[in-house]
């Protein structure tokens, strides 16, 4: 069965301060997609990447970074130099080719303080 | 391009009512799909609807169905409401079939409050 599991309930940073948010997952496939979605206070979760278990490239855009390691089950997420603007609950899910739809952890609130 | 529509945004239903959410996809997507999100139980697949045909369901009770018309948009539907059932409920769009080889974008989610 698939799970995940983002051990992190609730993070505070300043400012300024660099941030990971940690996601362990489950599945028996060989084949899986991983997602992190940001939910901002208005409610929509917003798409932040996508990346297929073939693919362990680590990625970068602008402030965000994924790590993705498949020998740990882990799909980090850090943001470099955090601002306000990304206080926000962060979700990172799982999907398995076969079910189609997508296991959702339990969420990281994160809080960036001026 | 308009993003994923749902309404109402918040409804406040009885305890035994049924209720009725809309959601319409961006525009040329044909899979859209349910998601309720609680405090208790967080993100929870409900259904997928693609080309008008539910091609997966989660794990909840009959009482909740949906549907999707030929123009994409679905609608879902909770009948004989219960105080569990209050949630944000929270429709995702995709060009194709949903999870895999492709992201899902969310609608702003509708909040029901059963009373």
């Amino acid at each position: 069965a698939q799970k995940v599991t983002q051990a992190q309930t609730e993070i505070s940073v300043v400012e300024k301060e660099d941030v990971t948010l940690d996601c362990v997952y489950e599945t028996r496939d060989t084949t899986y997609y991983l997602f992190w979605y940001k939910q901002p206070p208005s409610g929509e979760l917003v798409f932040l990447i996508r990346r297929n278990s073939f693919d362990e490239q680590n990625e970068i855009s602008g402030r965000y970074s994924w790590n993705f390691q498949k020998s740990t089950s882990s799909f980090n997420f850090t943001i470099t130099a955090s601002q306000v603007v990304d206080s926000a609950v962060y979700f990172c899910a799982l999907s398995e080719v076969d079910n189609n739809d997508m296991r959702f952890g339990a969420g990281t609130r994160l809080t960036v303080k001026p | 391009k308009a993003g994923v529509t749902q309404t109402p945004r918040y409804l406040i239903k009885t305890r035994g009512q049924q209720v009725t959410l809309s959601c319409s996809p961006i525009s040329g997507h044909r899979s859209v799909s349910w998601y309720q999100q609680t405090p208790g139980q967080g993100l929870q697949f409900l259904f997928e609807y693609f080309s008008e045909t539910q091609r997966n369901k989660g794990n909840f009770p009959g009482r909740f169905s949906g549907r999707q018309f030929s123009n994409s948009r679905s609608e879902m539907n909770v009948s004989t409401l219960e105080l569990g059932d209050s949630a944000l409920y929270l429709c995702a769009s995709s060009p194709l079939r949903q999870g895999g080889n492709t992201e899902a974008f969310f609608g702003q989610g509708t909040r029901l409050t059963v009373v």
